[in-house]
């Protein structure tokens, strides 16, 4: 079945420091999802990507879909304590049936 | 609108009970889903619902079951708890076209001793 691997699992940053988290699938995608989750809390949409190469900006936020549509990425400029949580990848093939997630970043944030 | 409600929020079940986790969404959205978190293993799919009456399997089914008797309700049953459920659950929906967006539960932590 489809896997889609998220790395690295913790990132421990300087609050102002950049981020980025990794997100590669074990088949061609519809599209990809990114989600946040703060400790204690459930998973909340940032953004979806659906076609090859494409790049999103969100404030500080930067999304990037691969050309083969296999692969993405989400980077923080200089982050703040309030980017802190796990967020996570979200594979989609589609159709109705659910999302493949990765096992999520978590991003902690040393002031 | 409330979203996507779960109830209950918090459970302890002894091994070999039964139990049902209801979700409720005002959205009326057609797709529905049901996911299980566990520490370092993200979210994994455990049954889906792509409208009133119907269901379908997801990643991990076994030891669940659902229905879909209302179009706003998403039911998920435990027949017979055991301590490799102890997880916490999410419920989400969606719309059918276009925006791919789920939208989540506030989850329930379910605790099998």
């Amino acid at each position: 079945g489809q896997q889609v691997m998220q790395i690295p699992q913790y990132q421990h940053v300087q609050e102002g420091e950049d981020f980025t988290t990794y997100c590669n699938s074990s088949t061609t995608l519809s599209n990809i999802q990114w989600y946040k989750q703060r400790p204690g809390g459930h998973p909340v949409f940032l953004i979806q990507l659906v076609k090859s190469g494409e790049v999103k900006k969100q404030k500080r936020l930067t999304f990037q879909f691969g050309e083969a549509k296999k692969n993405s990425s989400l980077h923080i400029t200089a982050t703040q304590t309030t980017d802190v949580g796990t967020y996570f990848c979200a594979g989609g093939r589609g159709g109705a049936d659910g999302l493949t997630f990765g096992k999520g970043t978590h991003l902690i944030i040393q002031p | 609108n409330a979203g996507v409600t779960q109830t209950p929020k918090f459970r302890v079940l002894k091994t070999g009970q039964s139990m049902t986790l209801l979700c409720a969404q005002d959205m009326n959205h057609e797709y529905m889903y049901w996911y299980r978190q566990d520490p370092g293993m993200g979210l994994r799919l455990i049954h889906y619902s792509v409208g009133e009456g119907t269901t379908a399997k997801g990643e991990v089914p076994d030891g669940y079951n659902v229905s879909r008797l209302k179009k706003q309700n998403f039911l998920l049953g435990l027949e017979s708890a055991a301590p490799s459920q102890t997880s916490v659950y999410f419920c989400a929906s969606r719309i059918t076209h276009g925006n791919y967006e789920q939208y989540f539960g506030p989850g329930t932590r379910l605790t099998v001793t």
